[in-house]
């Protein structure tokens, strides 16, 4: 079956790290574009980061820097590395895959990050 | 960067009925970059829609999206009870606000 799998996350005091994970299946995560996307409670939808096929990686301003985005092929999974983590990282926190023209077809379930003292 | 404005921020309809949502590009896109989610709560988002008018592998043909330059599109021909969720377009990074479909 084709499936991301996440896991990782949870409560962290702000300054804090966390590491998130996403587990493919079914694909290679070698081979695709891989992104990661969250939803702050109550908001919208934001892309955080995409790592290419190739290697190369890209950040959204509120979290370049802190975030850092990488996979690992004999695992087959995705990671986002996130330090000095901000209240306003408070989030759920979905990896997916991208389709041509940057669609997302594939989500993980999600998971939550929440940043509080 | 590209802003987008969807609109209405909700729309109240009954099942049956045809639902029309907006999404609005603050300058001309491409439209092979637009796709439209469906999101419901607790739930991860679903692609609807890629390339601005390609329904996604298993969408039922009740959705459609449609347009080009700065003004997209997505109809829903006739509302099911399990299409009433948040909606949101998509332009590369971007995302819009959202559609709040809620039943009438």
């Amino acid at each position: 079956e084709v499936q991301l799998v996440q896991s990782g996350g949870g409560l962290v005091q702000p300054g804090g790290s966390l590491r998130l994970s996403c587990a493919a299946s079914g694909f290679s995560v070698s081979s695709n574009y891989l992104s990661w996307v969250r939803q702050a409670p109550g908001k919208g939808l934001e892309w955080v980061s995409v790592l290419y096929s190739g290697g190369t990686t890209y950040y959204s301003a509120s979290v370049k820097g802190r975030f850092t985005i990488s996979r690992d092929t004999s695992r087959n999974t995705l990671y986002l590395q996130m330090n000095n983590l901000r209240q306003d990282d408070t989030a759920e926190y979905y990896c997916t895959r991208n389709l041509a023209y940057e669609a997302y077809d594939l989500w993980g379930q999600g998971t939550m990050v929440a940043v509080s003292s | 960067e590209i802003v987008l404005t969807q609109s209405p921020g909700t729309l109240s309809l009954s099942p049956g009925e045809r639902a029309t949502l907006s999404c609005r590009a603050s300058q001309s896109v491409d439209s092979s970059f637009i796709a439209w989610y469906q999101k419901k709560p607790g739930r991860p988002p679903r692609l609807l829609i890629s390339e601005a008018s390609t329904r996604a592998t298993g969408i039922p043909d009740r959705f459609s999206g449609s347009g080009s330059g700065t003004d997209f599109t997505l109809t829903i021909s006739r509302l099911e009870p399990e299409d009433f969720a948040v909606y949101y377009c998509q332009q590369r990074r971007n995302f819009g606000q959202g559609t709040n479909l809620e039943i009438k």
